[in-house]
């Protein structure tokens, strides 16, 4: 099946600054990419996805980056803010099968 | 994940004993998933239905049944509690399922402690 890795697993920011997350995926049939932001003490949280036929995509602070060819795809959040603190998970589903995730990134914003 | 309920919220339970955590949704969603989360490993899938009384395994599905009677109630029982089964439980919604491209929607999980 697809193996999905994420990299970092922790992550500490300086209030303001950029954070990056980034994931890469094995099977080049998958075709949607979507993130997952959980706070603490409650269920994962769709904030952005892209499907495969777009090369990014952006709403408001946070955009997403993919690369096919490179099965590498990437969370980016702009000017960070505290409430930004949470754990990021990515995603790769094939079309007619389940979604495998990355195993999870727990941003933390300093103020 | 408001028309999402999950419960209990947090359960106890011995080894041997066989435990049901329930998944209530008011989306009118077709597909119903329970993922089981722990450190290191990220969302794993342990069971879904595509619809009243259609269920199938996913990758972690040994020692677990499911149930699906009515559209917006999932269960997950653990028949016989394991400590390899202490973990947190999401149960989640898609209104497309596999078929097409778009994410889920998740409960606030249930914590399972397992002693």
């Amino acid at each position: 099946g697809e193996n999905v890795e994420q990299h970092p697993s922790t992550l500490s920011v300086q209030e303001g600054d950029s954070a990056v997350i980034k994931c890469t995926y094995s099977d080049s049939a998958s075709n949607y990419f979507p993130w997952y932001k959980q706070e603490l003490g409650k269920g994962p949280q769709l904030i952005i996805d892209i499907r495969s036929n777009v090369g990014e995509k952006k709403d408001q602070r946070i955009a997403v980056t993919l690369n096919k060819t490179a099965k590498h795809f990437s969370l980016h959040i702009t000017e960070t803010q505290p409430e930004d603190s949470a754990v990021y998970f990515c995603a790769a589903h094939i079309t007619g099968n389940q979604f495998y995730f990355g195993t999870g990134t727990s941003l933390t914003v300093i103020p | 994940d408001a028309g999402i309920t999950q419960s209990p919220r947090h359960k106890v339970t011995e080894t041997g004993t066989p435990v049901t955590l329930r998944c209530h949704q008011t989306e009118n969603h077709r597909y119903m998933y329970w993922y089981r989360q722990d450190p290191g490993h990220g969302l794993r899938l342990i069971h879904y239905s595509y619809g009243v009384k259609d269920t199938d395994k996913g990758e972690v599905s040994d020692g677990y049944s499911v149930s699906r009677s009515k559209t917006e109630d999932f269960l997950l029982t653990l028949e016989s509690a394991t400590s390899s089964q202490t973990s947190v439980y999401f149960c989640a919604t898609s209104h497309h399922g596999g078929s097409s491209n778009y994410g889920y929607t998740f409960g606030s999980g249930t914590r399972l402690t397992v002693v």
